[in-house]
C-alpha cells in the first residue's frame, strides 16, 4: 500500500488566488513528521514546511500553510496569493519515527501551473 | 549556505557501461541518500548511509550499489547500466535526527541520466 498519496497529478491556478494540494498518508507509527517540498523546473528540491504528528497547531511559513487533519491522515498544503514563481512540482513526504537514518517516503507529486 | 553538489547535471551512457554518480555535501551531515525520480512515481529511495562505510538498502536497490569512504562523499554506482535506469537521480543529506522538528533533508541539483 502506498504510504503517501497525492491524488492531483496537475492543476492550474490563477495568479493571486489560493490553491490547495492534497496529501494523504498511511502509517501506524504514532510519531511521524510530514514535509512539503517544491521542485522548480531547474530540478532542485526546496523544503517548504514541516508538521509534526504531535504538533497542536497547523504549521505556517509565509504564504504556505499546512491543513493537518490527523484523524483523516491528511496534510494538505495551502499556497495563498499564488505567484508565477509558484509554478513547480510539489511533493509531500513523511518521516516515521522508526525510520532509520531520517528516511523520507515521498508521494508522486503534483504539478502546479500558475496562470497570469 | 548549505550545499549538496552532484558531479554532473546531464549524463549519457551506453547499455552495459559502469556509471558513477558522485555526491558531496559540505554540512558535516551523517546521513546521505540516493533517490531516483520518475514521472508519477515521485522520489524513490535507492540507498542511504548513516555513517562512513555504512549503507542500507532503500526501496529499489536492485541494479545499484553505493560507496561512502568519506563522510562528505556518497557515490552511486550502476555496475552495468540498462535503459530502464534512465532517470533523474537526486542526492540528499541530513543531520542525525535530533529534537528539533525541522531537520529536513537537503538536496543536490540532480543528475539526469540517459542510458542508450
Amino acid at each position: 500500500a502506498q504510504k503517501i498519496t497525492q491524488t492531483q497529478p496537475g492543476m492550474f491556478v490563477q495568479e493571486k488566488e489560493a490553491v490547495t494540494l492534497d496529501c494523504t498518508y498511511d502509517t501506524s507509527d504514532p510519531s511521524y513528521g510530514l514535509f512539503w517540498y517544491k521542485q522548480p523546473s531547474s530540478g532542485e528540491m526546496i523544503f517548504l514546511i514541516y508538521q509534526g504528528s504531535y504538533d497542536q497547531q497547523n504549521a505556517t511559513e509565509g504564504r504556505y500553510s499546512l491543513n493537518f487533519q490527523k484523524a483523516r491522515k491528511s496534510a494538505n498544503l495551502v499556497i495563498s496569493a499564488s505567484q508565477l514563481g509558484d509554478s513547480a512540482m510539489y511533493f509531500c513526504a513523511m518521516r516515521e519515527e522508526g525510520a532509520a537514518g531520517n528516511k523520507l517516503t515521498f508521494g508522486g507529486g503534483t504539478r502546479v501551473l500558475v496562470k497570469p | 549556505d548549505v550545499k549538496v553538489t552532484q558531479s554532473s547535471r546531464y549524463l549519457v551512457k551506453r547499455t552495459g557501461e559502469k556509471v558513477f554518480l558522485e555526491c558531496v555535501q559540505d554540512m558535516d551531515h551523517e546521513n546521505m541518500f540516493w533517490y531516483r525520480q520518475d514521472p508519477g512515481l515521485g522520489l524513490r529511495l535507492i540507498y542511504f548511509s548513516y555513517d562512513v562505510k555504512m549503507k542500507e538498502k532503500g526501496d529499489i536497490p536492485e541494479g545499484y550499489s553505493v560507496s561512502r569512504e568519506k563522510k562528505e562523499r556518497f557515490s552511486l554506482i550502476l555496475e552495468s547500466a540498462s535503459t530502464n535506469q534512465t532517470s533523474m537521480y537526486l542526492c540528499a543529506s541530513s543531520a542525525i535526527r535530533g529534537s528539533t522538528s525541522t531537520d529536513t533533508q537537503y538536496f543536490g541539483p540532480g543528475t539526469r541520466l540517459t542510458v542508450l
